[in-house]
């Protein structure tokens, strides 16, 4: 059964960098079939797709964040990152983690609430 | 970037049937554009019940249906049940841009 685990800071300061991990099990993240995607939620807001990664290396990032995002793959680890530099309070939400495509749903995380605050 | 809208809110009758739309800024909403529907009640995380236009996963209740209607796609739920209370989103995939709709708000009331 695929399970999808986000880990990351509770607190972040701002102009610092929140990094996100996403632990994926139950399925190997290195399969063409399927991509990997990062969504935030900020409080009492709608749901912001931030970007999409394929195994294969390619990425879409949301424009509105601009060139603030980074994403990655670990195979090793069966997880994959996200990483968000110069946050801001605008930045606080819950951030889920999701696999897509390949036919298959969309199956999502539990979703990691974090706070940029000094 | 695209647009997508959705009703803010709507109410349902108990056992009554609803459909939530899905329209896109840059036309008409396709099975290319793979809309998906998900359900959100307050603090979950979102839950996918339609995918690619009308296909559900194992845990979506026979009630809901997915599909396009007109130029828009479109979430139709059969026979409300209190439990269907949430907040309901759509999303548009446009070559590997994902963009949400602002959300529903369905009251079964």
């Amino acid at each position: 059964q695929l399970q999808l685990q986000e880990s990351a800071p509770k607190l972040v300061k701002p102009s610092e960098t929140l990094s996100l991990t996403c632990s994926v099990s139950g399925g190997s993240i290195s399969s063409r079939s399927y991509y990997w995607v990062w969504v935030r939620q900020p409080p009492g807001k709608g749901l912001e797709w931030i970007g999409s990664m394929f195994s294969r290396g390619t990425t879409y990032n949301n424009p509105s964040l601009k060139s603030r995002v980074t994403m990655s793959i670990d195979t090793s680890k069966n997880q994959f990152s996200l990483h968000l530099n110069s946050v801001t309070a605008a930045d606080t939400a819950v951030y889920y983690c999701a696999r897509a495509g390949g036919g298959a749903g969309c199956f999502w995380g539990q979703g990691a609430l974090v706070t940029v605050s000094s | 970037q695209a647009v997508v809208t959705q009703e803010p809110s709507l109410t349902v009758s108990p056992g009554g049937t609803v459909t939530l739309t899905c329209g896109s800024s840059t036309g008409a909403v396709t099975s290319g554009h793979y809309p998906s529907w998900f359900q959100q009640k307050p603090g979950q995380a979102p839950r996918t019940l339609i995918y690619d236009t009308n296909n559900k996963h194992s845990w979506t209740p026979a009630r809901f249906s997915g599909s396009l209607l007109g130029d828009k796609g479109a979430l139709t739920l059969s026979g409300a049940q209190p439990d269907d209370e949430a907040d309901y989103y759509c999303m548009v995939y446009y070559t590997g841009v994902w963009v949400f709709g602002g959300g529903t708000e369905l009251t079964v009331l």
